[in-house]
């Protein structure tokens, strides 16, 4: 299947910073990237879709402004959280459909500590 | 909201089919029903999916009712390395919305 990356795997970082994932294509252009949230013990929830050379669009209930959606190639989506808080600690994880398919092959994950 | 109810936990023995099932009652004539499964703390494999026929590939089988409102996976033959958490998932317009997922347990 195709391949998506994720950089870094883990994050460890102060409150009031900002971090930022990527989300890279490795073998295959996507137009469209989605990212979810995972607390533990519970499902992936989506919280938006990137889209290459346009806004993100966003889940209701999730901070467009908390959570900055960049795509801007056909192989790169990043997601910065700013000013992180402890209740920001999560698992992050994106996916990516090959083009022409509705099939999406998922990162491997970011898990993100906020002191 | 996800459109598909499973069974929260599932055990299976090593070597024997596993088979999970779906229920997605609402699905739309056009909405593919997808499975994933997700190994704890990594990123959801895809397994397989299907719209309305049966389908099979290397790692699992795929039967989808006719009235389309359940479908099973099987796993023909679970190892231990499939011990998961199994989603059974319906595209809505290109978006996975994930509901809890099966917990399966594969035990020698």
């Amino acid at each position: 299947g195709a391949v998506v990356s994720q950089h870094p795997s883990r994050v460890i970082c102060k409150s009031g910073t900002s971090v930022k994932i990527e989300c890279r294509s490795l073998d295959f252009q996507a137009t469209t990237m989605f990212w979810y949230r995972q607390f533990p013990k519970q499902s992936l929830m989506l919280m938006a879709t990137s889209n290459e050379g346009s806004k993100a669009t966003y889940e209701q209930g999730v901070e467009k402004d908390k959570f900055l959606i960049n795509h801007a190639s056909l192989t790169l989506s990043t997601l910065t959280v700013t000013s992180a808080h402890p209740e920001d600690s999560s698992f992050y994880i994106c996916s990516a459909p090959v083009q022409g398919t509705d099939t999406q092959y998922f990162g491997p994950g970011t898990r993100l500590t906020v002191l | 909201d996800a459109k598909t109810t499973q069974p929260t936990s599932m055990d299976c023995a090593e070597g024997r089919a596993a088979n999970l099932p779906c229920n997605h009652s609402t699905i739309s004539g056009n909405e593919y029903v997808y499975w994933y499964r997700q190994i704890h703390s990594q990123g959801p494999q895809y397994i397989i999916h299907g719209l309305k026929n049966n389908e099979t590939n290397e790692m699992a089988s795929l039967i989808i009712t006719e009235d389309r409102k359940s479908s099973t996976l099987i796993l023909p033959h679970a190892t231990l390395r499939d011990t998961a958490v199994y989603y059974c998932i319906v595209n809505q317009g290109g978006k996975l919305i994930f509901g809890q997922g099966t917990e399966l347990s594969v035990k020698p």
